[in-house]
């Protein structure tokens, strides 16, 4: 069964530093991966998503995440937080990119807390 | 392009008492997933309907169910609600093509009380 781990529960940066949120997966075959945000009592927004090629994806409001698999990992990355970026954020693998037949297996996400 | 539609938004129901979630998706996507998030599970999948077939369904109890309808509207029922059914019931609409991403509507919030 595939699973997502988020080991980071909480993260406080300094606005204007860079950000790192882990996430490791474990899953039989090639997954793909997704990063999703979520705003309080709001749904999820798509950040970004790996399903082949560039190991390396961007994704929108300066988010990228770096797919490594020797690591099992998909670490999400952003250069310069901004206030707005406070959030709970979550990483997803699935066997079909579409959350199609056996879903999306969500991490416990992380709370990211900005600190001006 | 309208994004993912769940309504109703806020919803307080007794326990015992029966509820129905709708969720109208994207123009032209043919898949629905549901999702339910609780502080203490986290978001966990329910099931997959695509072209009004449930596809595959997640580990949950009968009293959970869905449909969906041929404009791909899909709708989804808890019967004899408990506590503990509590949650934000999140919709994901996609194509259900290969390499394609699920988009999430802004969700349910139900309270059983």
């Amino acid at each position: 069964a595939q699973s997502v781990t988020q080991p980071d529960i909480h993260i406080t940066v300094s606005e204007g530093a860079s950000l790192e949120l882990r996430c490791n997966y474990s899953y039989g075959a090639t997954p793909y991966l997704f990063w999703y945000v979520q705003s309080p009592g709001q749904g999820l927004q798509l950040l970004l998503k790996y399903f082949s090629g560039d190991t390396l994806v961007q994704g929108i409001k300066g988010f990228e995440a770096e797919f490594k698999r020797s690591q099992s990992s998909f670490n999400l990355r952003k250069p310069s937080v901004h206030w707005s970026d406070a959030a709970e954020y979550f990483c997803a693998v699935g066997k079909y990119s579409g959350g199609g037949a056996d879903g999306l297996t969500f991490g416990k996400g992380t709370h990211l807390i900005i600190q001006p | 392009k309208a994004g993912v539609t769940q309504t109703p938004r806020y919803l307080i129901k007794t326990r015992g008492q029966q509820v129905t979630l709708s969720c109208s998706p994207i123009s032209g996507h043919r898949s629905v997933s549901w999702y339910q998030q609780t502080p203490g599970q986290g978001l966990q999948f329910l099931f997959e309907y695509f072209s009004e077939t449930q596809r595959n369904k997640g580990n949950f109890p009968g009293r959970f169910s869905g449909r969906q309808f041929s404009n791909s509207r899909s709708e989804m029922n808890v019967s004899t609600l408990e506590l503990g059914d509590s949650a934000l019931y999140l919709c994901a609409s996609s194509s259900g093509e290969v390499n394609t991403e699920a988009f999430f509507g802004q969700g349910t919030r139900l309270t059983v009380v």
